[in-house]
């Protein structure tokens, strides 16, 4: 079946404990991205990455950093997590990061910062 | 500049009445238009897309949405809601120039009345 995992899918941390989400593809896609989502908000794109080894800032990027050593996965990593960071993300894939080509989404994580 | 405006933050309706969640966009380029809809505790599926193709396009569990350039809208359309509807959906325009070329509206909550 074709998906996007991530985990964990709940996460409750205190501030400055760093933390890695997971985010995986199964399609061989060579487009993936971090959003985050917050009420009112819509989403916003934290990184992107068009290929392995090639990864470049979104709409907010502060505080989060990635990595992209294999085509499959795109981890995001809170080197030092702040309340302001508590919200829900979403990793997605696709084929290209063309405007034709649609969005496959993982079912998110809720990281709750204290 | 490219963005999106979804018109309503909360439409709610009768079972078995029409729907109708608003998108106005505003882009550079000749857009792909997207709807996605997310159901609680889960990632954002797509729905339909728009690229260049037919103006009316049919989507998933019977929504459509109609490309109108000359008012710069996408709107999307159910002819009966079922219970199942309610959700959360976006509207995104996506643009084929540059590698963050997806923007969001802020959301359309739906809710479905028994």
């Amino acid at each position: 079946e074709a998906q996007v995992t991530q985990n964990p899918r709940y996460l409750i941390t205190v501030t400055g404990k760093k933390l890695t989400v997971t985010c995986s593809q199964n399609m061989n896609h060579e487009y993936m991205s971090w959003y985050r989502q917050d009420p009112g908000l819509g989403l916003r794109q934290i990184y992107y990455s068009m290929n392995v080894e090639v990864t470049d800032k979104g709409d907010v990027p502060e505080g989060y950093k990635v990595s992209r050593k294999e085509k499959r996965n795109f981890p995001l990593i809170l080197e030092s997590p702040s309340p302001n960071q508590t919200s829900l993300y979403f990793c997605a894939s696709s084929f290209a990061p063309s405007g034709e080509y649609e969005q496959y989404f993982g079912p998110g994580t809720r990281l709750t910062v204290t | 500049a490219q963005s999106v405006t979804q018109l309503d933050s909360h439409v709610s309706v009768s079972e078995g009445t029409p729907v109708l969640l608003r998108c106005n966009y505003s882009s550079s380029y000749s857009p792909s238009l997207f709807w996605y809809v997310q159901h609680p505790n889960k990632g954002l599926q797509l729905l339909l897309k728009y690229t260049s193709a037919a103006t009316l396009v049919k989507g998933i569990n019977g929504f459509e949405a109609e490309f109108k350039k000359s008012e710069t809208s996408f709107h999307l359309t159910k002819p009966s809601a079922h219970m199942s509807d309610a959700a959360e959906y976006f509207c995104v325009v996506s643009v084929k120039t540059g590698a963050n070329n997806l923007f969001f509206g802020t959301g359309t909550r739906l809710t479905v009345i028994p």
